[in-house]
């Protein structure tokens, strides 16, 4: 049972495409987290939820819409893709007082 | 702003070497995390340093935290080549993880 599940793992698209990432854990865990990793490795955090609520978002175009349905998911919506958000994308939870982070898989987006 | 330093960026050893990684951060933290990834791969956990002074170890890593400096280290002892891989620090203040840039170690027989 993968705690942390990301589909899809690659996603190929055009230019001006709209996209979506979904992720869903399975760990009862309150706070999810959307990571951005980029080619030289830098990873970013964009956005985190609480149950539900927004509580972190990081200087990101608004062209990304974080949507989170239930505390077990938060999804991440990309409108008009451009080149430069080609990019590994990593969803992520935690719980207040149980230490550590667990990570998604990842999902390879590329923008052609 | 947390922000997370991690030196050096790139590091090739030979098999047997001992090496330090070194992070610094910001401002008071929470927790202070090592995390491993191999190419194309997830994250994996290493280590969660919570206090000052807290050292903990895993096989030829070892990791230590000096709050007081805000600095952590992960020493490799006698390094193998399946350490080969980007480690990285991250720093967390409750529901807001911040990563260093990643340590890009290549361990060469």
């Amino acid at each position: 049972d993968t705690a942390v599940s990301q589909t899809p793992k690659y996603l190929v698209t055009q230019m001006g495409n709209d996209k979506s990432i979904k992720c869903e854990q399975n760990l009862g865990h309150d706070t999810m987290y959307w990571y951005k990793q980029d080619s030289k490795k830098f990873l970013k955090i964009m956005f985190s939820y609480n149950n539900k609520e927004l509580i972190i978002n990081e200087t990101v175009p608004n062209r990304f819409s974080p949507k989170s349905p239930d505390k077990a998911h938060l999804n991440l919506h990309i409108n008009s893709l451009e080149l430069g958000d080609s990019a590994v994308y990593f969803c992520a939870s935690s719980q207040p007082g149980v230490y550590g982070y667990t990570f998604g898989s990842g999902t390879r987006l590329t923008v052609v | 702003e947390l922000k997370v330093e991690q030196n050096p960026l790139f590091l090739s050893m030979q098999e047997g070497k001992n090496y330090t990684i070194y992070c610094n951060y910001s401002t008071t933290s929470d927790r202070l995390y090592w995390y491993r990834q191999d190419p194309g791969k997830s994250l994996e956990s290493l280590f969660v340093l919570l206090s000052n002074g807290a050292v903990k170890q895993e096989g030829r890593l070892m990791a230590s935290l000096d709050t007081k400096a805000r600095l952590s280290t992960l020493h490799i002892t006698a390094a193998v080549h399946d350490l080969s891989a980007t480690y990285f620090c991250a720093v967390d203040k409750v529901n807001d993880m911040r990563f260093g840039a990643g340590t890009r170690l290549t361990v060469k027989p």
